[in-house]
């Protein structure tokens, strides 16, 4: 089925220090999102990267897919405490469910 | 008002019980889903129904039974617990190729 690599598995940054989480298919996605998950919380829909190339900002979050539609980055700019959590990215398989990366957990030192 | 909501939010039981998790979206999606994230957070999907009818049944034992009465709610039950269920069942909607929306979760431990 299909399969995506996210990595790093940890990231810790002291505050104001920038962060990027990626993800890798082996095959080309139609389509990937990303989720937040709080410590202690639910995962919560971030955005959804539809076209080849596309980069798309929600303040100092940054979301980009690739060209060939195979990979794609979180990165956050001058992260804050409040941006500790768990991210996710998830791609569609077939039967159209949502199959989840492992995750990036992200700690921010202040 | 809570767009997905599951309950209970914690189950404590002994092992070899039986236990139902209750969720109900008031979104108006056509498709529901049960994860299950274990103690290393990885998020794995169990079931998914689309419009009352199950569309996905992952490789998970038998004694987990979802029913879904009516496209806004899917019910988890689970016979006979094991040590190995303890983890956290996340009930989540959504619309076909949109994101998902969680429910805040049910965090089950099995003595």
């Amino acid at each position: 089925g299909q399969q995506v690599m996210q990595i790093p598995q940890y990231q810790h940054v002291q505050e104001g220090e920038d962060f990027t989480t990626y993800c890798n298919s082996s095959t080309t996605l139609s389509n990937i999102q990303w989720y937040k998950q709080r410590p202690g919380g639910h995962p919560v829909f971030l955005i959804q990267l539809v076209k080849s190339g596309e980069v798309k900002k929600q303040k100092r979050l940054t979301f980009q897919f690739g060209e060939a539609k195979k990979n794609s980055s979180l990165h956050i700019t001058a992260t804050q405490t409040t941006d500790v959590g768990t991210y996710f990215c998830a791609v569609p398989t077939n039967a159209g469910k949502s199959t989840f990366g492992d995750g990036t957990t992200l700690t921010v030192k202040p | 008002d809570t767009a997905v909501s599951q309950t209970p939010k914690y189950l404590v039981t002994q092992m070899g019980n039986d236990k139902s998790i209750k969720c109900e979206q008031n979104l108006g999606h056509d498709t529901m889903y049960w994860y299950k994230q274990d103690s290393k957070k990885f998020l794995k999907i169990m079931f998914s129904y689309n419009n009352k009818e199950l569309i996905i049944n992952e490789t998970v034992p038998n004694r987990f039974s979802p029913k879904s009465p009516d496209k806004a709610h899917l019910n988890l039950h689970i016979n006979s617990l094991e040590l190995g269920d303890s983890a956290v069942y996340f009930c989540a909607s959504s619309q076909r190729g949109r994101g998902l929306f969680f429910g805040e979760g049910s965090r089950l431990t099995v003595l």
